[in-house]
């Protein structure tokens, strides 16, 4: 069984470019979620893709936005990048059982330098 | 908005000493995760706590959960160098993984020998 991929591993843009973090979810997981974690920090949830859709966003501005494709694997893209941008993004994917036990399986990461 | 707070942020203990991380959430939740993050590495689940009272075990580390408290505690037992590591809480709002995961600080946890 193959785990959650993430490409590239490492990456580095200049502010106001645009970035495009891709994410292969695990065999049987339907549902991938993206994480940005700052350097001390703890994850922060961007948002989750369920059947192709966004289901549900946390607290980052629009120029943040994925798709996910018929396959479940999924991007995600960041417009006009800041250097507070910099960090570590998570993707996480999980099973859609609906029984409340769907734990989130994460990638390793890709790491985005922005200068 | 939902809160997850964790203490200790950073311990340093000694090998075969005994040691709690709690972790105190805001909202209701139906769902908590404990994770594991060795430096430069990814995310490791550890434990899914489902309900009031749930006990988790896996070698040296127990985690359980008081949903009227608010609050979950990792137990770290005999404590060796190989689980030196950044420890996270994390809950969820809803069931059946349709939603993300509200994640604590962290505790940096540093095991001499």
């Amino acid at each position: 069984e193959t785990g959650v991929t993430q490409s590239p591993t490492h990456l580095i843009k200049t502010r106001g470019q645009q970035v495009t973090l891709r994410c292969s979810s695990q065999s049987g997981h339907n549902t991938v979620s993206w994480y940005q974690q700052a350097l001390g920090q703890g994850p922060q949830f961007i948002f989750q893709y369920y059947r192709e859709e966004e289901n549900g966003r946390g607290n980052f501005p629009p120029r943040f936005s994925g798709l996910q494709f018929p396959n479940y694997s999924s991007e995600l893209n960041v417009n006009a990048l800041e250097l507070d941008d910099s960090a570590l993004y998570l993707c996480a994917s999980s099973p859609r059982t609906g029984k409340g036990t769907d734990t989130q399986y994460f990638g390793p990461g890709t790491r985005l330098t922005v200068l | 908005e939902l809160k997850v707070e964790q203490n200790p942020l950073f311990l340093s203990m000694q090998e075969g000493k005994n040691y709690t991380i709690y972790c105190n959430y805001s909202t209701t939740s139906d769902r908590l995760y404990w994770y594991r993050q060795d430096p430069g590495k990814s995310l490791e689940s550890l434990f899914v706590l489902l309900s009031n009272g749930a006990v988790k075990q896996e070698g040296r580390l127990m985690a359980s959960l008081d949903t009227k408290a608010r609050l979950s505690t990792l137990h770290i037992t005999a404590a060796v160098h190989d689980l030196s590591a950044t420890y996270f809480c994390a809950v969820a709002l809803f069931g059946g993984g349709a939603d993300g995961l509200t994640f604590g600080k962290g505790t940096h946890l540093i095991i001499q020998p």
